[in-house]
């Protein structure tokens, strides 16, 4: 059974389109994250929520809005895609907000033409 | 601003070695320390915690060890096997929160048949 999900896998897509990229866990955790990936491997967090409600929010462009409908999923939209915005990105989830293990999902690679 | 660096970048040793990977963190207040595994094209695996009260946490042929005051973290893998090629992350919450962390970039292990 799969803990963390997210799709699509892949997503290729020209500069200037908008897309999103879902996520849910069927962990029952509260807390659920996304993470960005650039070719050099280094991760980066850039929201997280917890119960529905943003708690963490990096310093990322506004064309970034994630939306957690329930705390089971957390979907993250993008605006106007630039050729930067090219990595895989990570959905997390973990039971609470403190020092809790994290369980990641699959990563969706994200090409950006 | 916490920075993590683990050495070596890449290993490679033939199957039944036992290894040691390292990681190095600049600011020794953190609340916990994580080792991930990721695969080509999979999501991150969490191997270990330790939190900052321990010293080190051991699964299986994995042992971890946290020396806070020095700001090192080791991955010890004894009786390695091909399997366990993937790329290594060690990731530095400073936070209570655990979104709040801070990733290095990673080893990647390649074992010899």
């Amino acid at each position: 059974d799969t803990a963390v999900s997210q799709t699509p896998k892949y997503l290729v897509t020209q500069m200037g389109n908008d897309k999103s990229i879902k996520c849910e866990q069927n962990l029952g955790h509260d807390t659920m994250y996304w993470y960005k990936q650039d070719s050099k491997k280094f991760l980066k967090i850039m929201f997280s929520y917890n119960n529905k409600e943003l708690i963490i929010n990096e310093t990322v462009p506004n064309r970034f809005s994630p939306k957690s409908p329930d705390k089971a999923h957390l979907n993250l939209h993008i605006n106007s895609l630039e050729l930067g915005d090219s990595a895989v990105y990570f959905c997390a989830s973990s039971p609470g907000t403190g020092t809790d293990t994290q369980y990641f999902g699959p990563g969706t690679r994200l090409t950006v033409l | 601003k916490q920075e993590v660096t683990q050495i070596p970048a890449a290993l490679s040793v033939p199957e039944g070695e036992n290894l040691v990977l390292n990681c190095s963190f600049t600011d020794s207040a953190i609340y916990n320390l994580q080792w991930f595994r990721q695969d080509p094209g999979k999501g991150l695996t969490s191997l270990l915690l330790i939190q900052s009260s321990q010293r080190e946490q051991t699964s299986g042929r994995l042992n971890a060890s946290l020396d806070k005051s020095s700001g090192r973290s080791t991955l010890y893998i004894a009786a390695s096997q091909p399997g366990d090629s993937a790329t290594y992350l060690c990731a530095v919450s400073k936070d209570t929160n655990a979104g709040k962390s801070t990733f290095g970039d990673g080893t990647t292990l390649t074992v010899k048949p």
